[in-house]
């Protein structure tokens, strides 16, 4: 079965520490593993993905097949990053994405 | 370019009754899918179209369809709505051209009274 897990529902840092926004999943072959964001009153929209491996926002995420994980870091948290953040993994070049419950991300001045 | 847009952003419906979401999709997006947004559940897929035709299915009982048409555009529709059915509805579109990236739309927030 397709899981995704973010252990943490709530995580709260201050500005200038680093973060981790960790994310665990399941799933038996290769799947594509993504991290979305959601700001206050925005839409849903894409951050990162693994394929990429890019960083955005100076956000970046590293996928770990052997522990089944894709966490989210940032060594610098900035306030403008306080925000919903959810992991989600789907099937190589499928549109279904499967979620993880979701982060609330919130950085304190 | 426009992004996804849905319309109505916002309905309050009795149970019992039925109702239609729209969504159109970014401009040259021929996959169009649907999730549905609840505190308790967290987001969950409902169905994908691509080309006017189902491509994926979520575990949703029959009362949830949906369509598209041949512009992309797409309606889903949910029948008999129980109190449970109160969410923030979720259409996403994406295009291989574009990388596959998935794009969403702020949503339309269901309330079943």
């Amino acid at each position: 079965a397709q899981r995704v897990t973010q252990p943490e529902k709530l995580l709260s840092v201050f500005k200038g520490a680093p973060v981790e926004l960790k994310c665990n999943y399941s799933y038996s072959g290769s799947p594509e593993l993504f991290w979305y964001v959601q700001y206050s009153r925005q839409r849903l929209q894409l951050l990162l993905r693994h394929i990429s491996r890019e960083s955005i926002k100076g956000f970046t995420a590293d996928l770990n097949k052997g522990e089944t994980s894709f966490h989210l870091k940032k060594p610098f948290a900035q306030e403008e990053d306080s925000a919903m953040y959810y992991c989600a993994l789907s099937s190589q070049g499928a549109q279904k994405l499967v979620f993880g419950q979701g982060t609330r991300l919130t950085i304190n001045p | 370019k426009a992004g996804v847009t849905q319309t109505p952003r916002y309905l309050i419906k009795t149970r019992g009754q039925q109702v239609t979401l729209s969504c159109s999709p970014i401009s040259g997006h021929r996959s169009v899918s649907w999730y549905q947004q609840t505190p308790g559940q967290g987001l969950q897929f409902l169905f994908e179209y691509f080309s006017e035709t189902q491509r994926n299915k979520g575990n949703f009982p029959g009362r949830f369809s949906g369509r598209q048409f041949s512009n992309s555009r797409s309606e889903m529709n949910v029948s008999t709505l129980e109190l449970g059915d109160s969410a923030l509805y979720l259409c996403a579109s994406s295009s291989r051209t574009a990388g596959n990236t998935i794009y969403f739309g702020e949503g339309s927030w269901l309330t079943v009274v």
